[in-house]
C-alpha cells in the first residue's frame, strides 16, 4: 500500500488569502485525488490530478478556486483560493490502488483541517 | 448520479455488543463496494471491499460485509464490538464504467463504552 503525507496537517487563515496544500507519495502513481469533507459530511472529489495534464474537476468545483499541480508521479498540490469560511474543510489526498483487480481500492492521506476566519 | 446513504450517525454501543451498520446506494450497474474506518487521529483506511463472487465479505479485527444486490445494501457487521472499534465509519461505492470516482456515504461514528 502507499504511504501518503500531507503539509501543512492543520490551519488557520484568514478570509481572503490562498492556502496550497501539498500531498507526497511514497511511490509512482498515474491518478491523485483531492477530496473535501465538509463538517459532518461525506467525502467529496474535489478533482482528479494526472501528471502532465490538466486536472479534471466534478461538477461544482473550479480550477480558478481549486488550482492542482501534479509535477511529477509522486507529488501534487491543491490550492485553496481567496478562502471563505465557507471553506472551512478536511482536504484530502488519495491514490488508487493499481493491484491488477478490478475496482481499485484509494489510499488516503492524513488530510489537511482548514479553518477559515 | 450514485449516491451513498448511511442511516445511522452516530451509535453507542457497550462492549460485547453486536453492530450492525447500514449502507445503501444508488446505482442499478455493476458497482464495486468498499467500507472504510477512520480511527481517531487516524488515517482513512479500508476496513474491507466487493468486488465480485461471494457476497459475504471478511474483513480486518473481525468485521464482515454482506451485498445484498436486490436492496442495493452493503451492511457492515461485527457480532462483538471492542472498545478499540471506536471510530467513524464511511460506505463507499464505484462504479463499473468510471471505477475511478468513489462516492462516499455521510460516515457513521461509533463509540463503544468499556
Amino acid at each position: 500500500s502507499a504511504v501518503i503525507s500531507q503539509k501543512p496537517s492543520r490551519d488557520i487563515c484568514q478570509r481572503g488569502t490562498s492556502l496550497t496544500i501539498q500531498c507526497q507519495v511514497d511511490s509512482q502513481v498515474t491518478m491523485m485525488f483531492w477530496y473535501r469533507q465538509q463538517p459532518g459530511q461525506s467525502l467529496t472529489l474535489i478533482a482528479t490530478a494526472n501528471q502532465g495534464s490538466e486536472a479534471t474537476y466534478e461538477s461544482g468545483f473550479v480550477i480558478d478556486k481549486f488550482p492542482i499541480s501534479r509535477p511529477n508521479l509522486t507529488f501534487s498540490t491543491l490550492t485553496v483560493s481567496n478562502m471563505s469560511p465557507e471553506d472551512s474543510s478536511i482536504y484530502l489526498c488519495s491514490v488508487e490502488d493499481l493491484s491488477g483487480r478490478t475496482g481499485n481500492e484509494q489510499f488516503f492521506g492524513p488530510g489537511t483541517r482548514l479553518t477559515v476566519l | 448520479a450514485q449516491s451513498v446513504s448511511q442511516h445511522n450517525h452516530h451509535v453507542i454501543l457497550s462492549e460485547a455488543a453486536s453492530l450492525e451498520l447500514g449502507c445503501n446506494y444508488s446505482y442499478g450497474g455493476t458497482v464495486n463496494l468498499f467500507w472504510y474506518v477512520q480511527y481517531p487521529g487516524q488515517h482513512l483506511q479500508l476496513l474491507l471491499k466487493y468486488f465480485s463472487g461471494d457476497p459475504l465479505v471478511k474483513g480486518i479485527k473481525g468485521f464482515e460485509a454482506e451485498f445484498i444486490k436486490s436492496k442495493f445494501s452493503f451492511n457492515l457487521r461485527k457480532p462483538s464490538v471492542q472498545w478499540s472499534d471506536t471510530a467513524e465509519y464511511f460506505c463507499a461505492v464505484n462504479a463499473q464504467g468510471n471505477f475511478n470516482k468513489f462516492y462516499f456515504g455521510s460516515g457513521t461514528k461509533l463509540n463503544v463504552k468499556p
